[in-house]
C-alpha cells in the first residue's frame, strides 16, 4: 500500500531556513501536499505540486520534486516563530481524491 | 463563521459509553471525511462518504460508525467507547471538482475515553 515517510521533530532559529523532508512510495502519486497544523486547529493547505513538475515556489516557500527517487521537500526561508507548526506531507493518486498522509514534522522555531 | 464546524470540541467519557462527533459544514462540499489523529501516527482515515447516499470505511473503521443526514452533515459514533479510541478526530470536505481542490479540515474534537 501507499506510505509516505517523515521525520517526527525539526528545530530551527528563527531567521534561518527550515527544510521538512518526505518520501512515498506510491510511484502513481499525481498530486503532492502540504498541508500545516497549528496548535488547537485543524489542517490547512499550504501548497501542492504536480507530479509532472519539480519545483514551485510562493512567496517563502519553495517545494522541491525528485521524483525518481520520490522525494518532497518545503522550504521555508527566513522562518518565524509564526511558522512553529506540524507540517504533513501528503500524496494522492489522481482519480482517487482521498490523499494519503504522512505523520507530521513538528517544526519548532527558537530565538 | 467557520466553514467546517465539530461538536463537541473537547469530550471526556466512560468506558462502554456511545458518544456521537458531530460534523457540519456552509462550504457546499458533496464529500465529507472523518480522520483521528494520534501524536506520532499522523492522520488516519476512518470513514468518507462522497454523498448523501454513499458511505465508505477506511483504513480504520472498526468500532466506528457514520451517519450523512444531510449534504452539510456527517456524524461519527462510537458505540462502545474503549480508552484506545482517545484521540483528536477532525472532520474535513472536499468538492469532487479535482484534487486540487484540496480538503478542508474542522478544528477539532479532542475525545477522551476512561
Amino acid at each position: 500500500g501507499e506510505d509516505v515517510e517523515q521525520s517526527l521533530f525539526l528545530s530551527v532559529r528563527e531567521g534561518d531556513s527550515s527544510v521538512i523532508n518526505c518520501t512515498y512510495t506510491d510511484s502513481s502519486s499525481t498530486y503532492l501536499y502540504w498541508y500545516k497544523q497549528e496548535p488547537g486547529a485543524g489542517l490547512q493547505l499550504l501548497t501542492y505540486i504536480f507530479s509532472n513538475m519539480d519545483m514551485k515556489q510562493d512567496q517563502r516557500l519553495t517545494v522541491l520534486l525528485n521524483k525518481k527517487d520520490k522525494h518532497l521537500s518545503l522550504r521555508i526561508a527566513d522562518t518565524q516563530t509564526g511558522d512553529s507548526a506540524i507540517y504533513f506531507c501528503a500524496e494522492m493518486e489522481g482519480g482517487s481524491y482521498i490523499p494519503t498522509f504522512g505523520r507530521g514534522t513538528s517544526l519548532i522555531v527558537h530565538p | 463563521d467557520a466553514d467546517v464546524t465539530q461538536t463537541p470540541r473537547n469530550r471526556i467519557t466512560k468506558t462502554g459509553k456511545r458518544i456521537m462527533l458531530e460534523c457540519s459544514q456552509t462550504k457546499g462540499h458533496d464529500r465529507m471525511y472523518w480522520y483521528r489523529q494520534d501524536p506520532g501516527l499522523g492522520l488516519r482515515l476512518i470513514y468518507y462518504s462522497f454523498d448523501v447516499k454513499d458511505i465508505n470505511k477506511g483504513e480504520i473503521s472498526d468500532g466506528y460508525s457514520v451517519s450523512r443526514q444531510a449534504q452539510a452533515k456527517f456524524s461519527l459514533s462510537l458505540e462502545s467507547a474503549i480508552p484506545n479510541q482517545t484521540a483528536l478526530y477532525f472532520c474535513a470536505t472536499s468538492t469532487r471538482s479535482g484534487p486540487t481542490d484540496t480538503q478542508y479540515f474542522g478544528p477539532g474534537t479532542r475525545l477522551t475515553v476512561l
